[in-house]
């Protein structure tokens, strides 16, 4: 692996169902987030984590959970689907001391049907 | 309420122009503003500023921030149509932790 990867790259999803989408980077970054990406809206916070082992909300957690169990991984899991979550869904990374500058995951796409 | 404004919504220019891309913000507490380059998929970072008047340069782009007006610009010089692209403004801020996205600048360099 080099970089940062997400995974599935799309999916369709029914609604109700519990979706996971999964993260991992290789570059020992401290830092890792999760946004959306709607039309007309922009690039949205979902969750952040700021070391191991610690999570945060951001500006549209509701719907949203995430965990942080190890420095690569930092899945974001969907309890209940709703179409309302039918978005494109970027995870991204940051270096210790430099938190802000962030680097981004190829996205995943999904629909909730 | 948090805001980041970047105009205009879509620029078409000829290679060779210069392009000026603008990103206001009303936020408490800031702490930096980023430029980033969406091309098909993922943003690209492409600059953070947090003094102001300190220009930071790469090749034929670069951005400068005023935190007394509250605003940035990002400038492409003699633009080539690998240019064409999103370009996104972001800040963030200190305290309660935010990561504000502006809605984007669409640029298209035609041949």
């Amino acid at each position: 692996i080099a970089g940062i990867t997400q995974a599935p790259t799309s999916q369709i999803l029914a609604a109700g169902r519990r979706m996971t989408l999964r993260c991992t980077q290789d570059m020992r970054h401290n830092a890792m987030y999760w946004y959306r990406q709607d039309l007309g809206l922009g690039l949205r916070l979902i969750h952040y984590s700021n070391t191991a082992g610690t999570t945060g909300k951001g500006e549209v957690p509701d719907g949203y959970s995430v965990s942080r169990a190890n420095t690569d991984d930092f899945p974001l899991t969907l309890a209940s689907a709703v179409p309302s979550q039918t978005s494109v869904y970027f995870c991204a990374s940051a270096p210790e001391h430099r938190a802000d500058e962030q680097y981004f995951g190829p996205g995943t796409r999904l629909t909730v049907t | 309420e948090d805001k980041v404004v970047q105009s205009p919504l879509s620029l078409v220019v000829h290679e060779g122009d210069t392009v000026t891309l603008n990103c206001s913000y009303e936020v408490t507490n800031f702490r930096s503003l980023l430029w980033y380059k969406q091309e098909k998929k993922a943003p690209t970072f492409l600059f953070m500023l947090t003094s102001s008047g300190i220009e930071k340069k790469s090749g034929r782009l670069s951005s400068i921030l005023d935190k007394k007006e509250l605003f940035s610009i990002l400038n492409i010089t003699a633009t080539q149509t690998g240019d064409s692209a999103v370009y996104l403004c972001a800040v963030t801020t200190s305290g309660t932790y935010k990561y504000i996205f502006g809605t984007g600048t669409r640029l298209k360099v035609l041949a």
